[in-house]
């Protein structure tokens, strides 16, 4: 079956500009994640939804950020005012249940501001 | 001090070679454990769940010591096909939060 999908798979921005990054998770899959991973390092948390509602969204790193599941399915993260600093691969992933269960990763997001 | 610390490495191993990796959490509330795979450029894969009596799939042997907080992923026989970058995921207790380490980078050379 499908995998996670991840649109658009590279986003190159201006400072200032404002994103939104989708991710399509596997059909059927309840808990959704969302990562952010820079050069050398591992994922770093940022929310995760238990179907339409953000659980825990105490990785996100300030009010510029914020995410969306509105029917539990489809994600959109939405970065305001971006910043050089927010350059990173932005990972999603799900999985069937809350963890413990293997988390099923997208290919991710390349987002560079400029 | 990080809640999941890793050696970076680079591992440099000739194949055939066995090789360990070891991290530790900080939190001792945690409650479950992964090894995750992350090729260059590439997602995370699950390479395996550790379990407090240890678990083992083919070549790979997992470990977990929650008295010390650590867990320990051992490769044996290591192929080529090894090399990549190993990361400790560790699930915060309490809650859903999954913190990854930074990775153990290992190269299998032949």
């Amino acid at each position: 079956g499908a995998g996670v999908s991840q649109t658009p798979s590279n986003k190159v921005t201006e400072k200032g500009k404002y994103v939104e990054l989708r991710c399509d998770p596997i059909s059927g899959h309840t808990a959704l994640y969302w990562y952010r991973q820079s050069l050398g390092q591992g994922p770093e948390f940022l929310i995760y939804f238990q179907g339409t509602g953000a659980a825990d969204d105490s990785g996100l790193p300030n009010d510029r950020f914020f995410a969306v599941r509105p029917e539990g399915s489809v994600s959109t993260l939405k970065i305001q005012r971006t910043e050089r600093g927010d350059s990173a691969v932005y990972l999603c992933a799900s999985s069937l249940q809350a963890t413990p269960d293997t988390q099923y990763f997208g290919p991710g997001t390349r987002l560079t501001v400029l | 001090r990080k809640e999941v610390e890793q050696d970076p490495g680079p591992f440099n191993v000739p194949e055939g070679a066995t090789v360990a990796f070891n991290c530790t959490y900080s939190n001792s509330a945690s409650q479950s454990f992964f090894w995750y795979r992350q090729d260059c450029r590439k997602e995370p894969k699950l390479l395996m769940s550790v379990y407090s009596s240890g678990n083992e799939d083919g070549r790979f042997t997992a470990q977990l010591n929650r008295a010390s907080q650590y867990i320990s992923l051992l490769i044996r026989d290591s192929k080529l096909s090894d090399s990549a970058t190993y990361l400790c995921v560790v699930n915060k207790g309490g809650g859903f939060k999954t913190i990854f380490g930074a990775g153990t980078r290992l190269f299998v050379k032949a």
